[in-house]
């Protein structure tokens, strides 16, 4: 079984701070982790992902994740934010033997401030 | 190459009505699923196929019906509407090992339906 929080529904920063969207995942096997955005009345689009090998994974947009085994985290971080980064964006997990089925955080609204 | 397409984009039904949402990709992928989108839940699966002829259940399969004939399509049937089944669903495609590194899963733009 597998298992994804997102902390925080709602994060507000102002444009040029730093983006933390926080997700932690529990997962029985090891994981392979996701970050999806979704623009106003749009599908999903896949920023990054971690499967194996470097723990620090860069993305689109200049969106980079850290896996942390220990912590069972996979945080999203932007050292600067954009007016255009304002999206939601969900956390995601799968079993790493090839299984496609994710699953997904309830997602974190980020709101950019001018 | 029109990726992952969704019809309709909205539909509104009666309560007991059945319909089927349309959904067809052009990548010649071998997964497909579907997922609803409610607030405050994320995207919960409903069904996903692996092939042509094969289909499973997700994590909120009641009230749905799948099909997968041909690679191309997968269309997800409501047999009777429900209110509960308001939502936003979302089809999506894959290669066949989503998790290898240059895969990812694509998304369609999602139908909007309405059960009154």
């Amino acid at each position: 079984a597998q298992s994804v929080t997102q902390l925080g529904s709602h994060v507000s920063v102002s444009e040029g701070a730093l983006v933390l969207l926080r997700c932690n995942y529990s997962s029985s096997v090891p994981p392979y982790l996701f970050w999806y955005v979704q623009y106003p009345n749009q599908g999903l689009q896949l920023l990054l992902k971690y499967t194996t090998g470097a723990t620090l994974v860069k993305g689109i947009n200049g969106f980079e994740a850290e896996f942390k085994k220990s912590e069972t985290s996979f945080h999203l971080t932007k050292p600067s934010a954009h007016m255009s980064d304002a999206a939601e964006y969900f956390c995601a997990v799968t079993a790493n033997f090839g299984n496609e089925k994710l699953t997904f955080g309830t997602g974190t609204r980020l709101t950019i401030i001018p | 190459n029109a990726g992952v397409t969704q019809t309709p984009k909205f539909q509104v039904l009666k309560t007991g009505q059945s319909m089927t949402l349309q959904c067809a990709q052009d990548m010649n992928h071998e997964y497909m699923s579907w997922y609803r989108q409610d607030p405050g839940m994320g995207l919960r699966l409903i069904h996903y196929s692996v092939g042509a002829g094969i289909t499973d259940q997700g994590e909120v399969p009641n009230g749905y019906n799948v099909s997968r004939s041909t690679t191309e399509d997968f269309p997800l049937r409501l047999l009777s509407a429900a209110p509960s089944q308001t939502s936003v669903y979302f089809c999506a495609s894959s290669s066949r090992k989503l998790a290898a590194s240059t895969d990812t899963q694509y998304f369609g733009p999602g139908t909007r339906l309405t059960v009154l």
